[in-house]
């Protein structure tokens, strides 16, 4: 079975362009969840859905960021306009509720943003 | 708040030496879900390991076990006779719901030299 699908791998854009992320779940997973890792900050969870419906945002860093799903099979997550300090690998996982409960990673966008 | 704690930012080893990773953590919770990740040089996030909170049974697989101690509020992971293979950032982390959001920790960054 395929797993988490992210794209694109690396990301490097300029200050002040817009980037979006995309993340295509594992087929059945109720769950979606976007997580940012940094070396100052660790591994963060930005946002995550339910069904397709956001449930927690408030790890969003500001008005920049903004996450859709709006199928089960695909979300983005857009940075608009993004900036240096935004540079991460941001991880997209899934979970299924009436299985093994379990998150499973896709691998990863790095993104650097000059 | 949930928090999980991974006191040993670098660990290394030589080959075939036996190596603890230590965590710990906190929640107010008494159903709760821990978790050990791995996350190699090549940067995709792997899931090794899930427990319950109210399954402190150890579990070994292969060269991996794990020690879960409700006691003191810790989830250790040893990898007995250590392998380059093994060397990765692991990853502890924590969820109050069943497939739901994790907390993780800080990582443990393991080296294993030939």
């Amino acid at each position: 079975d395929a797993g988490v699908i992210q794209s694109p791998r690396h990301e490097v854009t300029e200050m002040g362009q817009e980037v979006t992320l995309r993340c295509k779940p594992i087929s059945g997973h109720d769950y979606l969840f976007w997580y940012r890792q940094t070396m100052m900050r660790g591994l963060e969870l930005l946002i995550y859905f339910n069904n397709n419906v956001p449930i927690d945002d408030s790890g969003m860093p500001e008005d920049r960021f903004s996450a859709k799903m709006p199928n089960a099979s695909f979300s983005t997550l857009k940075i608009q306009p993004s900036e240096p300090r935004d540079s991460a690998v941001y991880f997209c996982a899934s979970s299924f509720r009436q299985g093994d409960g379990t998150q499973y990673f896709g691998p990863g966008t790095r993104l650097l943003v000059l | 708040a949930q928090k999980v704690t991974q006191a040993q930012t670098e660990i290394s080893v030589v080959e075939k030496e036996d190596v603890t990773l230590d965590c710990v953590y906190e929640t107010r919770d008494t159903t709760y879900y821990l978790f050990w990740y791995k996350q190699p040089p090549s940067g995709e996030l792997v899931f090794l390991i899930r427990r319950n909170s109210f399954d402190e049974q150890n579990e070994i697989s292969g060269r991996y076990s794990w020690n879960f101690q409700k006691s003191t509020s810790s989830f250790n992971f040893t990898i007995t006779a250590s392998q380059v293979v093994d060397s990765a950032v692991y990853f502890c982390a924590l969820s109050e719901e069943w497939a739901q959001k994790l907390v993780f920790g800080q990582g443990t960054r393991l080296t294993i030299n030939p």
